[in-house]
Formats: C-alpha cells, sequence, structure tokens
C-alpha cells in the first residue's frame, strides 16, 4: 500500500534561517505531488505542484521553492523565513487524475 | 485562489439532521472533483469524488452532486453525527491541458454538530 511520509511535525524557526521540509511518497511510481499552506482557521493554498521528476509548477511568487531530487521525494525550501511563513505545510501525493492523499502536515511557527 | 485567506463559513446543524455543504468551483476545464474532510491538526481526508461527466454520485450517507452549468458542487450528508464535525472543502482537478495535474481547493465550510 502507498504510505506518505512528512517531518517533521512540529517546527520553530528564527526569522532569516532557512528551511527545509521533506516529503517522501512509498508504494507507487511518478506520483503528482503537491504543497499546501494552510493559515490557521483557512483554507489550503496551493503553492507548488509536480507532475514528474523536475517538472515543478510553482503557484504563489513568495519567499519558497520546491524541488524534486527523487521520483518520490519533494522538498519544500526557503533560504530566509519570514514572519508571514508561518503556517501549517501539508505535501499530497495522487496518481494520475485520482484523488490526492495528504500527509499529517507541519506546523511552522516563525519567531 | 484568493478565498484561501478569508475566514470559513460556518454550518451548524442537530444530530440526524441532514447536512448539505455547497462549493462554488472556478474553472470549467476541470475533470474531476473531490471532497476531503479535515480534522483539527490533521491533513485532509478523501472522502467521495466524481467527474465532470457525472452530475450524482452517492456514497455512504454521503452524495456528491455536480452542476457543470453554474459550477457548483455540493455535498450532502445523510443523518449527520457528532464525529462528522470538521472543516469540509472541496477540490477540483485539472486532467489535462497546460495546466495537467493542478489540484486546487475551495474555501472550506466549517461543520458542527450539535449532540
Amino acid at each position: 500500500s502507498q504510505t506518505i511520509h512528512q517531518w517533521p511535525a512540529t517546527l520553530v524557526q528564527p526569522v532569516g534561517s532557512p528551511l527545509s521540509l521533506e516529503c517522501t511518497v512509498e508504494g507507487t511510481s511518478n506520483p503528482n505531488l503537491y504543497w499546501y499552506r494552510q493559515a490557521a482557521g483557512r483554507g489550503l493554498q496551493l503553492l507548488f505542484y509536480s507532475v514528474g521528476i523536475g517538472q515543478i509548477s510553482s503557484e504563489v511568487p513568495q519567499n519558497l521553492s520546491a524541488s524534486r531530487p527523487q521520483d518520490r521525494q519533494f522538498i519544500l525550501s526557503s533560504k530566509k523565513l519570514l514572519l508571514s511563513d508561518s503556517g501549517f505545510y501539508l505535501c499530497a501525493w495522487s496518481a494520475e487524475n485520482t484523488e490526492a492523499f495528504f500527509g499529517q502536515g507541519t506546523r511552522l511557527t516563525v519567531v | 485562489g484568493e478565498s484561501v485567506g478569508l475566514h470559513l463559513p460556518t454550518l451548524s446543524v442537530q444530530e440526524g439532521d441532514n447536512s448539505i455543504i455547497n462549493c462554488a468551483y472556478s474553472n470549467s476545464a476541470s475533470d474531476y472533483f473531490i471532497w476531503y474532510k479535515q480534522e483539527s491538526g490533521k491533513g485532509p481526508q478523501f472522502i467521495i469524488d466524481i467527474r465532470s461527466n457525472m452530475d450524482k454520485r452517492q456514497g455512504q450517507r454521503v452524495t456528491v452532486l455536480l452542476n457543470k452549468t453554474v459550477k457548483h458542487l455540493s455535498l450532502q450528508i445523510a443523518a449527520t453525527q457528532p464525529g462528522d464535525s470538521a472543516v469540509y472543502f472541496c477540490a477540483e482537478l485539472r486532467a489535462g491541458g497546460t495546466s495537467y495535474g493542478k489540484l486546487t481547493f475551495g474555501q472550506g465550510t466549517i461543520l458542527t454538530v450539535h449532540p
């Protein structure tokens, strides 16, 4: 069966520090991969999605970047965090044209 | 989209009532629609889906209706239970074109079920 791993679960980082959130999927090949951010009590904002290695679509210009170094690995990064980067970050995967399955999320607090 | 920054609308129902949660989607080119349930502090969980060539689909206690003419999606929950209390999101997927694979979420609705 397929599983998705996202870590860490919580993270507190100072303003200006770098960020690296990792997401890996097991049990499937060539998944679509997604990064979302959710502010408290708000909806899910699509940040990046990837339909294959080396293919990253950026949805919202901002202080973040994404990479897909391997087929089932999706990394969200920032060189210098801002206070506004705080939020709940969710990684998800899907097979072609099917529902997406989500990781447990990373709650990031920038202080 | 822009709605992700807004406070979520709420729906309060009594246990045993039927609930209807509505969603307006933005792109007529979307091919596939999904309803998710999100409990506090967790990632969204799949409830039910519907393809654009259908207008109704039923699951266990849930029904999704799709009206492509007005780009409207609804989720009906029968005999709502306290365990149904959560935030419900609709999502739309582009299955083709330049935005192939793009999965975007609607605003979300907070459902509260009172015993």
